[in-house]
């Protein structure tokens, strides 16, 4: 099955850029997704299409894809944004169909 | 304003059956495209994809779970069904559901319910 690989943590000062990776086989032939999700909270859709926004999510989050690494980058990163960032990607032909990335957790010094 | 939300016991013990519910608003189940999943994850670990339904009624499992699980709508209650079958500690986790959007061939989850902890214990 596919699998989407992310490191497991990043640390970022206030104001500084955090950038989440998340690699797979040929990543870049699919669009990916990215989800934040707070303490004991539901996963948000902050990133779909690769790189576009949802309505409501700042325009510091942006995402890029290529390769065999996809990124969701995070500009003059704020506390509010400490919290796991998962990838994820539709691959109809994986057993799984919807594969979530290992989850990274963003901690803001 | 789409909403979904989660229903079901908080704790099972070991063989049984769960059964969660997902009540939602804001969209409907009969319309044409719509679809809604099930998603869990575990204390501490990530998301794991578990089933899907569509406003056709096709249905989509993991496979490693599929011999477990089974999935259905109730589109007039705006309702979604789990169950999984012969309940073991290892299925502690948290469930979700989240509705899919579908553009030009890929899915995304958006939004999700607030999910419901489910415990496994004797």
């Amino acid at each position: 099955s596919y699998v989407l690989t992310q490191p497991p943590s990043v640390s970022v000062a206030p104001g500084q850029t955090a950038r989440i990776t998340c690699g797979g086989n040929n990543i870049g032939s699919k669009s990916v997704h990215w989800y934040q999700q707070k303490p004991g909270q539901a996963p948000v859709l902050v990133v779909y299409d690769d790189s576009d926004r949802p309505s409501g999510i700042p325009e510091r989050f942006s995402g890029s894809n290529s390769g065999n690494t996809a990124t969701l980058t995070i500009s003059r990163v704020e506390a509010g944004d400490e919290a796991d960032y998962y990838c994820q990607v539709w691959d109809s032909s994986s057993d799984l169909f919807y594969v979530f990335g290992t989850g990274t957790k963003v901690t803001v010094l | 304003q789409v909403t979904l939300k989660e229903s079901g016991p908080a704790l099972v013990k070991p063989t049984q059956t769960l059964t969660l519910t997902c009540t939602f608003s804001g969209f409907s189940l009969s319309t044409s495209g719509m679809r809604v999943s099930w998603i869990r994850q575990p204390p501490g670990k990530a998301l794991e994809w578990l089933a899907r339904i569509d406003w056709d009624d096709d249905k989509f499992y993991s496979t490693s779970l599929k011999t477990r699980l089974t999935i259905s709508k109730d589109t007039s209650k705006n309702q979604v069904v789990l169950t999984m079958t012969n309940m073991d500690p290892v299925d502690t986790a948290t469930y979700y559901c989240a509705r899919i959007l579908a553009v030009a061939g890929d899915n995304w989850f958006d939004p999700w319910g607030q999910g419901t902890l489910v415990t496994v214990s004797s």
